[in-house]
């Protein structure tokens, strides 16, 4: 099972342009999550969906969107992207939202902004 | 707001030793605790999830504990082998959506 995949894995982007990341998960789970990851501050969550066709904001949302078009599917935009979104991006999975079912992750895309 | 925090931020202890991991947080009102390993470039691997209904959690040698009325919880990794060397994060759910993450904790074992 390939479980969560994520693409690209590196990227290098100059201030300005846009990109968008891609999250695959193959397990039929209902929730899945964006986090980002900084030295320091650990795993905040970006954006999360609770279904296809859903979408809701996390803890830090701006100057990211996304889309939930497929169940399988979760992707993470940036715009216009600044310094400050240099980060690790770690996109998750879990059957459900419930107290009992763990979060699944993917290995990370790491994105420098130049 | 919940806030996660996790002490020490780094660990070394010789192959053998007993590791003991400290989890603290400020709201009491969890669903659920998660203890998360993630070696260096890869992401997180669950390790143990307690319910807010239970006090601990077992797999192998590794024993998690909860105790919601003060806010913390202790991750032991028993006679630790240098394979157990990464880093470990906690995590507690307020809602059974959202996780807020601890900083993490960064163990090496000595061989």
């Amino acid at each position: 099972n390939a479980g969560v995949t994520q693409t690209p894995k590196f990227r290098v982007l100059k201030t300005g342009q846009s990109m968008t990341l891609l999250c695959a998960q193959d397990m039929n789970h209902e929730y899945m999550y964006w986090y980002r990851q900084d030295p320091g501050m650990g795993l905040r969550l970006i954006h999360y969906s609770v279904g296809e066709g859903t979408t809701a904001k996390g803890e830090v949302p701006d100057g990211y969107n996304v889309s939930r078009l497929k169940k399988q599917n979760f992707l993470l935009g940036l715009e216009s992207a600044a310094p400050s979104q240099t980060s690790v991006y770690f996109c998750a999975s879990s059957f459900r939202g419930l107290g009992n079912q763990p979060q699944h992750f993917g290995d990370g895309t790491r994105l420098s902004i130049l | 707001k919940q806030e996660v925090t996790q002490i020490p931020a780094a660990l070394s202890v010789p192959e053998g030793e007993n590791l003991v991991l400290n989890c603290s947080f400020t709201d009491s009102a969890i669903y659920n605790l998660q203890w998360f390993r993630q070696d260096p470039g890869k992401g997180l691997t669950s390790l143990l999830l307690i319910q807010s209904s239970q006090r601990e959690q077992t797999s192998g040698r590794l024993n998690a504990s909860l105790d919601k009325s003060s806010g913390r919880s202790t991750l032991y990794i028993a006679a630790s082998q240098p394979g157990d060397s990464a880093t470990y994060l906690c995590a507690v759910t307020l809602t059974g959506n959202k996780l807020t993450f601890g900083g993490g904790t960064r163990v090496l074992v000595k061989p």
